[in-house]
């Protein structure tokens, strides 16, 4: 089945202690993103990635990294996490970067981060 | 970029037609429309796109004005798995991110009644 696999789903963990949201697709996409859901400010793109080794910020890359060594794998890395980082975090893929980015994204079904 | 307006909020009986709108009236020329819904605790799902003619899918279908300045989601049998927060999106046609990142506003809740 196709899908796009985040991992955990659930975490709530301290300030300063370093994590990481892994994020598998096994339709062999090009592109893939991350976004966190605030109540009030919708969903923000953190990150994205138009292919492997390629990356770059969104609208609130702060505090956060990515890397992009396989196609698959997109992980999302908070070295010292933040109390501000508390989120509902959505990884997403598509097909293609570039002049075809107009392709269906598919998410996967997110990972609540609380950070005390 | 170009926004879109949509009800906060819409309610719907069960296997009736539901008509969702949206509002984008500061669209260009090469924006796609895009719907997404997220049912309560998933990620937002793809619905439906299109950039000038209406457009039909198994899911819905999407409804263009001749100038682009509005669009309709229809659900031609809602029933309570469709109860969802639907989010009309506007997306280039252009090169890099732009094309591919998500712009989400606060979407339409629809409440389907059985």
């Amino acid at each position: 089945e196709a899908q796009v696999t985040q991992n955990p789903r659930y975490l709530i963990t301290v300030t300063g202690k370093k994590l990481t949201v892994t994020c598998s697709q096994n339709m062999n996409h090009e592109y893939m993103s991350w976004y966190r859901q605030d109540p009030g400010l919708g969903l923000r793109q953190i990150y994205y990635s138009m292919n492997v080794e390629v990356t770059d910020k969104g609208d609130v890359p702060e505090g956060y990294k990515v890397s992009r060594k396989e196609k698959r794998n997109f992980p999302l890395i908070l070295e010292s996490p933040s109390p501000n980082q508390t989120s509902l975090y959505f990884c997403a893929s598509s097909l293609r970067g570039g002049v075809f980015g107009n392709q269906p994204q598919h998410f996967g079904d997110g990972t609540r981060l609380s950070i005390l | 970029d170009a926004k879109t307006t949509q009800p906060n909020s819409m309610e719907s009986n069960e296997e009736e037609p539901v008509h969702l709108p949206c509002n984008h009236s500061t669209i260009s020329g090469t924006d796609y429309i895009h719907w997404y819904r997220q049912l309560p605790s998933q990620g937002p799902e793809y619905v439906i796109h299109g950039l000038t003619s209406n457009v039909n899918n198994r899911m819905a279908s999407l409804a263009i004005a001749e100038d682009r300045k509005s669009s309709t989601l229809i659900l031609h049998r809602a029933t309570l798995r469709d109860a969802a927060v639907y989010y009309c999106i506007l997306r280039d046609r252009g090169w890099g991110n732009a094309g591919n990142m998500l712009t989400f506003g606060g979407g339409t809740r629809l409440m389907v009644k059985p």
